[in-house]
Protein backbone atom coordinates (compact mmCIF):
# COMPACT_ATOMS: atom_id res chain seq x y z
CA UNK A 1 0.00 0.00 0.00
CA UNK A 2 0.71 3.58 -0.35
CA UNK A 3 0.81 6.44 1.74
CA UNK A 4 2.02 9.88 1.94
CA UNK A 5 2.12 11.44 5.13
CA UNK A 6 2.38 15.66 5.50
CA UNK A 7 2.86 15.92 9.57
CA UNK A 8 1.94 20.03 9.59
CA UNK A 9 -1.25 21.11 8.98
CA UNK A 10 0.10 24.79 8.82
CA UNK A 11 3.24 26.17 8.65
CA UNK A 12 3.97 29.96 9.23
CA UNK A 13 7.28 32.19 7.99
CA UNK A 14 8.56 35.66 7.46
CA UNK A 15 9.09 36.63 4.40
CA UNK A 16 12.76 36.37 3.30
CA UNK A 17 13.35 33.37 5.28
CA UNK A 18 13.43 29.92 4.11
CA UNK A 19 10.81 27.51 4.16
CA UNK A 20 10.90 23.41 4.41
CA UNK A 21 7.20 21.78 4.24
CA UNK A 22 7.74 18.53 5.71
CA UNK A 23 6.29 15.14 3.81
CA UNK A 24 7.10 11.41 4.58
CA UNK A 25 5.65 8.49 2.27
CA UNK A 26 5.36 4.81 2.54
CA UNK A 27 5.27 2.82 -0.81
CA UNK A 28 7.10 -1.08 -0.80
CA UNK A 29 8.89 -0.47 -4.31
CA UNK A 30 10.57 2.99 -5.56
CA UNK A 31 8.51 6.17 -5.60
CA UNK A 32 7.56 8.95 -7.85
CA UNK A 33 6.69 11.69 -5.75
CA UNK A 34 5.70 15.34 -6.27
CA UNK A 35 4.82 17.91 -5.14
CA UNK A 36 1.28 20.32 -6.05
CA UNK A 37 0.22 23.88 -4.79
CA UNK A 38 -3.23 25.17 -4.56
CA UNK A 39 -4.19 28.90 -4.39
CA UNK A 40 -7.33 29.82 -3.28
CA UNK A 41 -10.59 28.67 -6.00
CA UNK A 42 -7.98 27.21 -7.97
CA UNK A 43 -7.12 23.59 -8.65
CA UNK A 44 -3.85 21.98 -8.08
CA UNK A 45 -0.87 22.87 -9.71
CA UNK A 46 2.47 20.66 -10.36
CA UNK A 47 5.47 21.95 -8.87
CA UNK A 48 8.06 19.62 -9.17
CA UNK A 49 8.72 15.70 -9.51
CA UNK A 50 11.03 13.19 -8.38
CA UNK A 51 11.46 10.16 -10.53
CA UNK A 52 15.37 8.90 -10.50
CA UNK A 53 18.83 10.88 -10.22
CA UNK A 54 19.65 13.52 -8.38
CA UNK A 55 17.75 13.69 -5.06
CA UNK A 56 17.62 17.52 -5.58
CA UNK A 57 14.95 18.22 -7.35
CA UNK A 58 14.61 21.88 -8.60
CA UNK A 59 10.62 23.13 -9.72
CA UNK A 60 8.45 25.86 -10.12
CA UNK A 61 8.30 29.42 -8.84
CA UNK A 62 12.41 28.83 -7.02
CA UNK A 63 11.11 25.68 -4.81
CA UNK A 64 13.50 22.70 -4.86
CA UNK A 65 12.82 19.28 -2.63
CA UNK A 66 15.22 16.60 -1.30
CA UNK A 67 14.54 12.80 -2.08
CA UNK A 68 15.73 11.00 0.88
CA UNK A 69 15.40 6.92 0.61
CA UNK A 70 16.54 6.46 4.04
CA UNK A 71 14.07 8.50 6.02
CA UNK A 72 11.40 8.08 2.89
CA UNK A 73 10.95 11.68 3.05
CA UNK A 74 10.48 14.28 0.49
CA UNK A 75 10.37 17.88 2.34
CA UNK A 76 9.48 21.05 0.10
CA UNK A 77 12.00 23.94 0.17
CA UNK A 78 12.73 27.34 -0.84
CA UNK A 79 15.40 29.26 0.02
CA UNK A 80 13.64 32.62 0.67
CA UNK A 81 9.99 32.69 1.27
CA UNK A 82 7.62 35.75 -0.63
CA UNK A 83 3.98 36.50 0.53
CA UNK A 84 2.72 35.16 -2.66
CA UNK A 85 4.17 31.72 -1.90
CA UNK A 86 1.25 31.37 0.55
CA UNK A 87 -0.92 28.72 -0.62
CA UNK A 88 -2.01 25.10 0.19
CA UNK A 89 0.92 22.72 -0.58
CA UNK A 90 -0.04 19.02 -1.25
CA UNK A 91 2.67 15.83 -1.44
CA UNK A 92 1.91 12.88 -3.60
CA UNK A 93 3.38 9.67 -4.40
CA UNK A 94 3.10 6.93 -6.27
CA UNK A 95 5.23 3.57 -6.39
CA UNK A 96 7.13 3.09 -9.53
CA UNK A 97 5.70 -0.66 -9.78
CA UNK A 98 2.03 -0.07 -9.39
CA UNK A 99 1.84 1.10 -13.31
CA UNK A 100 -0.76 4.28 -14.17
CA UNK A 101 -2.43 3.36 -10.41
CA UNK A 102 -3.91 7.32 -9.23
CA UNK A 103 -1.62 9.22 -7.23
CA UNK A 104 -2.02 8.92 -3.49
CA UNK A 105 -1.86 12.72 -2.12
CA UNK A 106 -0.92 13.93 1.46
CA UNK A 107 -3.74 15.93 3.63
CA UNK A 108 -1.81 19.07 2.96
CA UNK A 109 -0.14 21.82 4.53
CA UNK A 110 -0.78 25.37 4.38
CA UNK A 111 1.88 27.39 4.17
CA UNK A 112 1.60 31.26 5.34
CA UNK A 113 4.26 33.85 4.68
CA UNK A 114 3.95 37.16 6.78
CA UNK A 115 5.28 40.31 5.33
CA UNK B 1 -3.32 23.99 -24.42
CA UNK B 2 -6.60 24.93 -22.78
CA UNK B 3 -6.25 22.67 -19.94
CA UNK B 4 -8.69 20.93 -18.01
CA UNK B 5 -12.03 22.42 -18.23
CA UNK B 6 -14.66 22.31 -16.06
CA UNK B 7 -18.27 23.28 -15.90
CA UNK B 8 -19.69 24.88 -14.16
CA UNK B 9 -18.02 26.09 -11.10
CA UNK B 10 -20.26 27.14 -9.00
CA UNK B 11 -23.68 25.01 -7.72
CA UNK B 12 -26.06 25.73 -5.95
CA UNK B 13 -29.00 23.38 -5.71
CA UNK B 14 -31.50 22.39 -3.32
CA UNK B 15 -31.39 19.06 -1.43
CA UNK B 16 -32.90 16.33 -3.83
CA UNK B 17 -31.99 17.63 -6.95
CA UNK B 18 -30.05 16.23 -9.59
CA UNK B 19 -26.46 17.59 -10.19
CA UNK B 20 -24.34 17.01 -13.22
CA UNK B 21 -20.31 18.22 -13.40
CA UNK B 22 -18.57 18.25 -16.21
CA UNK B 23 -15.07 17.95 -17.62
CA UNK B 24 -13.05 18.27 -20.53
CA UNK B 25 -9.84 16.45 -20.23
CA UNK B 26 -6.57 17.84 -21.92
CA UNK B 27 -6.59 16.20 -25.95
CA UNK B 28 -4.34 12.95 -25.62
CA UNK B 29 -4.80 12.57 -22.21
CA UNK B 30 -6.25 9.09 -21.93
CA UNK B 31 -6.73 8.74 -17.60
CA UNK B 32 -9.09 10.88 -15.88
CA UNK B 33 -9.64 11.01 -12.51
CA UNK B 34 -13.04 12.71 -10.03
CA UNK B 35 -11.45 14.06 -7.19
CA UNK B 36 -13.46 15.98 -4.02
CA UNK B 37 -12.13 18.06 -1.82
CA UNK B 38 -13.47 19.42 1.69
CA UNK B 39 -12.03 20.93 5.02
CA UNK B 40 -12.92 17.77 6.94
CA UNK B 41 -12.20 14.92 4.81
CA UNK B 42 -9.42 17.10 2.36
CA UNK B 43 -8.80 15.50 -1.43
CA UNK B 44 -10.56 12.32 -1.67
CA UNK B 45 -10.21 10.13 -5.21
CA UNK B 46 -13.91 9.52 -6.33
CA UNK B 47 -13.57 7.48 -9.53
CA UNK B 48 -11.08 7.84 -12.62
CA UNK B 49 -10.76 6.14 -15.77
CA UNK B 50 -8.34 5.08 -18.54
CA UNK B 51 -9.08 4.88 -21.84
CA UNK B 52 -13.12 6.04 -21.15
CA UNK B 53 -13.43 2.95 -18.92
CA UNK B 54 -13.89 2.92 -15.27
CA UNK B 55 -10.99 1.32 -13.31
CA UNK B 56 -11.86 2.18 -9.78
CA UNK B 57 -14.79 3.83 -8.43
CA UNK B 58 -14.74 2.37 -4.85
CA UNK B 59 -14.19 6.12 -3.91
CA UNK B 60 -17.82 6.94 -4.82
CA UNK B 61 -19.45 7.47 -1.83
CA UNK B 62 -23.06 6.09 -2.45
CA UNK B 63 -25.02 5.03 -5.30
CA UNK B 64 -25.77 8.41 -5.69
CA UNK B 65 -22.84 9.10 -7.50
CA UNK B 66 -22.50 8.13 -10.85
CA UNK B 67 -19.35 8.71 -13.63
CA UNK B 68 -19.57 8.28 -17.05
CA UNK B 69 -17.19 8.77 -19.86
CA UNK B 70 -18.69 8.58 -23.32
CA UNK B 71 -15.71 9.83 -25.38
CA UNK B 72 -12.17 10.92 -24.76
CA UNK B 73 -12.84 14.48 -24.38
CA UNK B 74 -16.00 14.50 -21.67
CA UNK B 75 -16.97 12.84 -18.22
CA UNK B 76 -19.95 13.72 -16.11
CA UNK B 77 -20.43 13.05 -12.44
CA UNK B 78 -23.97 13.07 -11.48
CA UNK B 79 -25.43 12.97 -7.97
CA UNK B 80 -29.07 12.28 -7.45
CA UNK B 81 -30.82 13.09 -5.51
CA UNK B 82 -27.99 15.40 -4.08
CA UNK B 83 -27.42 16.35 -0.04
CA UNK B 84 -26.15 18.78 2.03
CA UNK B 85 -23.26 16.72 2.97
CA UNK B 86 -22.64 16.70 -0.75
CA UNK B 87 -21.19 19.94 -0.91
CA UNK B 88 -17.69 20.51 -1.64
CA UNK B 89 -15.32 21.05 -4.16
CA UNK B 90 -15.25 19.13 -7.04
CA UNK B 91 -12.32 18.68 -9.44
CA UNK B 92 -11.23 16.82 -12.09
CA UNK B 93 -7.68 15.96 -13.40
CA UNK B 94 -6.34 14.19 -16.30
CA UNK B 95 -3.00 12.97 -17.51
CA UNK B 96 -1.00 10.75 -20.20
CA UNK B 97 -2.58 6.54 -19.78
CA UNK B 98 1.30 5.87 -20.44
CA UNK B 99 3.03 8.47 -18.01
CA UNK B 100 3.69 6.82 -14.64
CA UNK B 101 6.23 9.70 -14.33
CA UNK B 102 3.53 12.02 -15.67
CA UNK B 103 1.82 14.32 -13.05
CA UNK B 104 -1.78 15.49 -13.23
CA UNK B 105 -3.60 18.07 -14.38
CA UNK B 106 -6.41 19.38 -12.53
CA UNK B 107 -9.43 21.66 -13.58
CA UNK B 108 -10.48 24.88 -11.10
CA UNK B 109 -13.16 22.93 -9.44
CA UNK B 110 -16.57 22.76 -9.46
CA UNK B 111 -17.74 24.10 -5.78
CA UNK B 112 -21.16 22.85 -5.21
CA UNK B 113 -23.75 24.03 -2.52
CA UNK B 114 -26.66 22.03 -1.29
CA UNK B 115 -28.60 23.58 0.41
Amino acid sequence: AQSVAQPEDQVNVAEGNPLTVKCTYSVSGNPYLFWYVQYPNRGLQFLLKYITGDNLVKGSYGFEAEFNKSQTSFHLKKPSALVSDSALYFCAVRDMNSGNTPLVFGKGTRLSVIA
Amino acid sequence: DAGVIQSPRHEVTEMGQEVTLRCKPISGHNSLFWYRQTMMRGLELLIYFNNNVPIDDSGMPEDRFSAKMPNASFSTLKIQPSEPRDSAVYFCASSPASGVESPLHFGNGTRLTVT
